[in-house]
């Protein structure tokens, strides 16, 4: 079973001041049809989570390009380039791969300022 | 704008039932997969389970499997997990979400609270 390791767990930025979170993973996500569904998820507090990273690095309709996401194989990133007050959240990447095999997401990582 | 509006969270005790319906607005429902995504208090998100658009296919958390099932009715735009011999662990936020390929959820619905004591 794929395993998502995220770190930090816990980060405290500056606003105005890039954010950079890994997500490594414990073993290749490169799929048989040779993309990797490797995503990247918000959550506000008291919302539902919100999708903003598909496939490693496809920055979602809506999505401040301030947020970019990178990587391949094992390792991957979502960084912000520069905090904002309402980038306060935490983010989870998450592994999709074939049925039956079902979804991984990793711990999350909580962003405050 | 696509949309999923959930309704039927609670509270409920030890080995009780409950089922959950989110009904989807916005978006052809009838030719998408669609997952149950929970979120226990102050934990991260957790797959539940998922399903293919003619019920053929689908996914359980081994810690679900035999007691939830997922279905759905495409003709009224709905989806549905019927949880039976709920235990304390399964106390979370439910989310329904829709899911256009290899679990790249792009509209979820509002959450519903499940409590079970």
């Amino acid at each position: 079973d794929v395993v998502l390791t995220q770190s930090p767990l816990s980060l405290s930025v500056t606003l105005g001041q890039p954010a950079s979170i890994s997500c490594r993973s414990s073993q290749s996500l490169v799929h048989s049809d040779g993309n990797t569904h490797l995503h990247w998820f918000q959550q506000r507090p008291g919302q539902s989570p919100r999708r903003l990273i598909y496939r490693v690095s496809n920055r979602d309709s809506g999505v401040p390009d301030r947020f970019s996401g990178s990587g391949s194989g094992t390792d991957f990133t979502l960084k912000i380039n520069r905090v904002e007050a309402e980038d306060v959240g935490v983010y989870y990447c998450l592994y999709g791969p074939n049925w039956p095999n079902w979804p991984t997401f990793g711990q999350g990582t909580k962003v405050d300022i | 704008e696509m949309q999923l509006l959930q309704s039927g969270g609670g509270l409920v005790q030890s080995g009780g039932s409950l089922r959950l319906s989110c009904v989807a607005s916005g978006f052809t429902f009838s030719t998408t997969w669609m997952a149950w995504v929970r979120q226990a208090p102050g934990k991260g998100l957790e797959f539940v389970t998922n399903t293919n658009v003619d019920e053929s296919q689908k996914a359980y958390l081994d810690s679900v499997k035999g007691r939830f099932t997922i279905s759905r009715d495409n003709a009224k735009n709905s989806l549905y997990l019927q949880m039976n011999d709920l235990r304390d662990e399964d106390t979370a936020v439910y989310y329904c979400a829709r899911d256009p390929a290899y679990a790249a959820y792009d509209v979820w619905g509002q959450g519903v609270m499940v409590t079970v004591s």
